[in-house]
């Protein structure tokens, strides 16, 4: 067990919908990553938030929206969803940047299904 | 575009044997290397970290650094069925842009 949990461990909404998916971090833990995994394939880097500041995004839409609280959990918001969403969301603890600080550790995922 | 490389498998391994998983990436700024491993239908697990050039070792696991070939290895002592899994490469500059690799199967065979 890493510390990281998430929630809900499964979800399905219809396309067009929004969704939020929540994420608390481990203990002591000021960072946290979202990652999209869909089926097969390794996880793709959503975005981080350190601090609560954004501290990094990959190649998703602006749709993809996050948030990170004074506590360090954190949200990740989906809006008009589309089939292609439908895949594991993984959120990811670590402690700051610095050599040894990227180790990250893992929540257990949402696997979110759009129908 | 920073990339990760690995050979999806399935790798098989009889049981006992040494599995080595092999990882390239595209990225020379990268200073942070991770293994994971990820059962069917769970979240990734961290099995090593490795920093530096050379080998670091934890238990049946050892990890292989070499950034001058931009390349990263994984072995596996005395496979167990137990191991079969997904293994997944990362790298990252510092905690920032971590990428991830596919991932390749493992597969021990009894």
């Amino acid at each position: 067990e890493t510390g990281v949990t998430q929630s809900p461990t499964h979800l399905i909404k219809t396309r067009g919908q929004q969704v939020t998916l929540r994420c608390s971090s481990q203990s002591g833990h000021n960072t946290v990553s979202w990652y999209q995994q869909a089926l097969g394939q390794g996880p793709q880097f959503i975005f981080q938030y350190y601090r609560e500041e954004e501290n990094g995004r990959g190649n998703f839409p602006p749709r993809f929206s996050g948030l990170q609280f004074p506590n360090y959990s954190s949200e990740l918001n989906v809006n008009a969803l589309e089939l292609d969403d439908s895949a594991l969301y993984l959120c990811a603890s670590s402690l700051g940047v610095g050599q040894g600080a990227g180790t990250q550790y893992f929540g257990p995922g949402t696997r979110l299904l759009v129908l | 575009q920073k990339e990760v490389e690995q050979n999806s498998g399935p790798l098989s391994v009889p049981e006992g044997a040494i599995a080595s998983l092999n990882c390239t990436y595209s990225d020379r700024g990268s200073q942070s290397f991770f293994w994971y491993r990820q059962y069917s239908g769970k979240s990734p697990e961290l099995i090593m970290s490795i920093y530096s050039n050379g080998d670091k070792e934890d238990g049946r696991f050892t990890a292989q650094l070499n950034k001058a070939s931009q390349y990263v290895s994984l072995l596996i002592r005395d496979s167990q069925p137990s191991d079969s899994a997904t293994y997944l490469c990362a790298v990252n500059n510092y905690g920032q842009n971590f990428v991830f690799g596919p991932g390749t199967r493992l597969s021990v065979l009894p």
